[in-house]
């Protein structure tokens, strides 16, 4: 089955930048979708169709898909971004859905 | 606003069968636009996909689940079910009901706020 690999933690200080990877055998030609769970939380959708936000999600996140990896990035991070954020793809050989292991954003 | 509510017991006995409802509201199953699924996250694991149901009845499951897992939808109550049979320690989680689209719309954009079943004696 198809496997989606993200690193566990990631770090980074208030205001800057931060990117999460998501990486798979040639993700670039799927469709990659982004979720945001935080502590006793549903996941939340974040990101659709690789860079599609649904309303209400802030402009400040952001995704891209080529190749073997597709990224979230998330400009100014605040305090309020700390969370586990999930990718999500639709694996058409076995018709699943299918998610990494989820990063955990830390806010410095 | 759609709001997907699940309920069942939260403990459940290994060897026996988990079953859980999940209730839609602020949408109609019937409506035929989105599929509804069951997914499920162990305390500190990832995100699991364990199956989904169509408004016709259809499904389709995990392969890594298929063997113990039913999926049904009763549209005239806008709910659809879970039961995963022969449940063991590896089975306690929380449960979620979601939804996503059809026709490649395959990214869950709502989703119940879970449900914590136990598997123990």
């Amino acid at each position: 089955s198809y496997v989606l690999t993200q690193p566990p933690s990631v770090s980074v200080a208030p205001g800057k930048t931060a990117t999460i990877t998501c990486g798979g055998n040639t993700i670039g030609s799927k469709s990659v979708h982004w979720y945001q769970q935080k502590p006793g939380q549903a996941p939340v959708l974040l990101i659709f169709y690789d860079s599609d936000r649904p309303s209400g999600i802030p402009e400040r996140f952001s995704g891209s898909n080529s190749g073997n990896t597709a990224n979230l990035t998330i400009n100014r991070v605040e305090a309020g971004d700390e969370a586990d954020y999930y990718c999500q793809v639709w694996d058409s050989n076995s018709d699943c859905a299918v998610f990494g292991g989820g990063t955990k954003l830390t806010v410095l | 606003q759609v709001q997907l509510q699940e309920s069942g017991p939260g403990l459940v006995k290994p060897s026996q069968t988990l079953s859980l409802t999940c209730t839609v509201s602020g949408g109609s199953i019937s409506s035929g636009s989105h599929y509804w699924s069951w997914v499920r996250q162990p305390a500190g694991k990832r995100l699991e996909w364990i199956g989904r149901v169509y408004s016709d009845g259809s499904t389709t499951y995990s392969p890594s689940l298929k063997s113990r897992v039913t999926i049904s939808v009763d549209t005239s109550k806008n709910q659809f079910s879970l039961k995963l049979s022969s449940v063991t320690a590896a089975d306690t989680a929380v449960y979620y009901c979601a939804r996503h689209g059809v026709a490649s719309l395959f990214y869950f954009d709502y989703w119940g706020q879970g449900t914590l079943v136990t598997v123990s004696s």
